[in-house]
């Protein structure tokens, strides 16, 4: 079982920002939290991880409780392009480590 | 660079046939996935290879389905006989472990249709 949880759904309005959350209660000390997207008819696409530090890249941000015991991925200027099914993924880096994904949240954004 | 191929795009079968499924993984990737999609869910791993080695393969359904990476390099995964409930899409995921740096890089995926 996955051991994240996320809304099936949300909506956002074309330019406004997206605050995706992710519930991972039971995330070990090694674990990294991962966001992927997914984009219709296309394999999975990686977006931003972090362990316990907020991340940045040109894509999103990545927001991380002190407890880490939830997440949210932030689009800080959605597009219709961002819409697509977004998965948060909790595993270890080491060798061996398994990914498993939930049913993740469906985002629409919205003209 | 070039993505992860696979091929093919699209297969149709009837229930009780074979059929198989190929990955060119990114260059100098060692770790390679299937992982399969059934429509509405998230992709479940299949098996997971390091280089020609099985790392975990506790989900494959291994009366049926066989995986191989050949020299560390391409994989198949075959399905012998398929079953309707095998309808879904078989996904190809490459990655390079650097450090705390993990992306797993997708194809296209293949689209079963099991009849």
């Amino acid at each position: 079982d996955a051991k994240t949880t996320q809304p099936p759904s949300m909506d956002c309005a074309e330019g406004r920002a997206a605050n995706l959350p992710c519930n991972h209660s039971t995330i070990s000390g090694n674990e990294y939290v991962y966001w992927y997207r997914q984009i219709h008819s296309q394999g999975p696409q990686y977006i931003i991880h972090g362990l316990k530090n907020n991340e940045t890249n040109e894509m999103a941000s990545l927001i991380i409780t002190e407890d880490r015991k939830s997440s949210t991925l932030i689009l800080p200027h959605a597009t219709l392009r961002d819409t697509a099914v977004y998965y948060c993924i909790v595993r270890v880096n080491t060798g061996g480590f398994k990914t498993i994904f939930g049913a993740g949240t469906r985002l629409f954004v919205k003209a | 660079e070039a993505g992860v191929a696979q091929s093919p795009r699209y297969k149709i079968i009837e229930k009780r046939q074979s059929v198989a499924f190929w990955c060119n993984p990114i260059s100098g990737h060692a770790t390679l996935y299937w992982y399969q999609q059934i429509l509405g869910q998230g992709p479940k791993l299949l098996i997971q290879f390091q280089n020609n080695g099985v790392v975990d393969d506790s989900q494959l359904p291994k009366d049926r389905f066989s995986a191989e990476r050949l020299k560390g390099v391409d994989s198949t995964l075959k399905i012998q006989p398929a079953k309707l409930e095998d309808s879904a899409v078989y996904l190809c995921a490459s990655s390079l472990v650097r450090g705390s740096y993990n992306e797993q890089f997708f194809g296209p995926g293949t689209r079963l249709t099991v009849l």
